[in-house]
């Protein structure tokens, strides 16, 4: 079974609808995170997380909101979805030495 | 501001031939470096690591990197590239701060000419 998991993997969704994206990991990592990936952009950091207690804001993340259920689930919302935020989300998670492994993502579509 | 360079958006070589791709960063005299492989509908698998110690990393699939720190490098190689190399390919570094932050290049996309 896959560590870093990710659910949906697609999604296609209307301008204004609330959406959520959930990562769940079996990795016992404490810390989580959250990216987007746009062609041409690489990888741009949302959100992370160091504990359920911790979150904290990354260098996009206007237009998006966490919440860290527990240790091993952090999902990522748009409370009002907007089309540029069409794009490729990745779960991560990362113990203390930076590595981080990542979850198979989820596209997301908005019209 | 921190960053990374991946200085090719694409890269075609013929299997079999050889491979490097490009990397510098800013920012930071001893960052912790990484390679990552991206594989068509996958999430990003790290290749190889470099922390500290010989600046010439191994890493999986037969790929290595160098750090050169005067240069602000970090390229990765591989002596002969297979069909399935194809991938995009991106770099990283740690933030300089402790928030435990990567900083990602924008990638390289690598096609394999058969």
């Amino acid at each position: 079974d896959a560590d870093v998991t990710q659910t949906p993997r697609n999604r296609i969704t209307k301008t204004g609808k609330r959406i959520m994206l959930e990562c769940s990991q079996t990795k016992g990592h404490d810390r989580m995170y959250w990216y987007r990936q746009d062609p041409g952009l690489g990888l741009r950091l949302i959100y992370y997380s160091f504990d359920v207690k911790d979150i904290n804001k990354g260098e996009i993340s206007d237009g998006y909101s966490v919440s860290r259920q527990a240790q091993a689930k952090f999902s990522l919302s748009l409370e009002s979805a907007i089309p540029n935020q069409t794009a490729l989300y990745f779960c991560a998670t990362s113990d203390h030495l930076y590595e981080q492994y990542f979850g198979p993502g989820t596209r997301l579509t908005v019209t | 501001a921190q960053s990374v360079t991946q200085p090719d958006i694409h890269i075609t070589v013929s299997e079999g031939a050889s491979l490097e791709l490009r990397c510098n960063y800013s920012y930071g005299a001893t960052p912790y470096l990484f390679w990552y492989v991206q594989s068509p509908g996958q999430g990003l698998q790290l290749l190889l690591k470099y922390f500290s110690g010989d600046t010439l990393v191994q890493g999986i699939k037969g790929f290595e990197a160098e750090f050169k720190r005067s240069q602000s490098s970090f390229n990765l190689r591989k002596p002969s590239v297979h069909w399935s190399d194809a991938a995009e390919y991106f770099c990283a570094k740690s933030g300089v701060d402790s928030s435990y932050k990567l900083i990602f290049g924008s990638g390289t996309r690598l096609l394999v000419r058969p």
